[in-house]
């Protein structure tokens, strides 16, 4: 079974300024995806960023990128010029690449980050 | 397109009742998935369909009942409500595949068991 850990319960950042928050995960499997979904106060679960296991290029997303380290199975989002609208809790997610059935996110507990003037 | 909807919002129920919570996509994707959202737990999968007429159960999926009679429409049923299903409840899909399609999150339902 796969797990999903983000250690930092709650962040807060400036206005501008850039946060990164961790991910780390545990899985026998090779082939797999990452995401990083957000939550904000409305409910709604927006995906951020999306990274395969197989590409070695970090995914990027305009203020938005991850450090994928495949070996170290650590998996951060930063998030660059931060805005207000960024004030959410985000979730790693953990997908594995499986063939002819439905391929399950693994989520983590989530980080509340707080973007302040 | 209306995306993934859920109805109702909110639910109270007493336990021991029953309910069905609703999800419906038309975004003709054949996988759906019914998930739980806990304080300090992040998403737990509840049920998951990879097409009409087929189901699964995922992490928790006691006291939960699903079918799935046609594409859009993915129903989650408690037979018997209990306050430990106190709980926000989201119903996703995406595309059939293996690459890494985006799940579509509904705006949730969020139950409330006394």
């Amino acid at each position: 079974a796969q797990t999903v850990t983000q250690s930092q319960p709650e962040m807060s950042v400036q206005e501008a300024e850039t946060v990164t928050l961790s991910c780390t995960y545990d899985t026998s499997e090779n082939n797999y995806y990452l995401f990083w979904y957000k939550q904000p106060p409305s409910r709604q679960m927006i995906l951020v960023i999306r990274q395969e296991a197989y590409k070695q290029q970090n995914a990027t997303e305009n203020r938005f990128s991850v450090n994928f380290q495949k070996a170290a199975k650590s998996f951060s989002l930063k998030i660059s010029d931060s805005q207000l609208g960024d004030t959410a809790m985000y979730f790693c997610a953990f997908m594995k690449h499986a063939t002819g059935t439905a391929s399950k996110l693994t989520f983590g507990t989530g980080t509340r980050l707080q973007v302040t003037l | 397109n209306a995306g993934v909807t859920q109805t109702p919002k909110f639910q109270v129920l007493k336990t021991g009742q029953s309910m069905t919570l609703q999800c419906a996509q038309d975004m003709n994707h054949e996988y759906m998935s019914w998930y739980r959202q806990d304080p300090g737990m992040g998403l737990r999968l509840i049920h998951y369909s990879v097409g009409a007429g087929i189901t699964d159960q995922g992490e928790v999926p006691n006291g939960y009942n699903v079918s799935r009679s046609t594409t859009e429409d993915f129903p989650l049923r408690l037979l018997s409500a209990a306050p430990s299903q106190t709980s926000v409840y989201f119903c996703a899909s995406r595309p059939p595949g293996t690459g890494a399609y985006e799940q579509y999150f509904g705006p949730g339902t969020r139950l409330t068991v006394t």
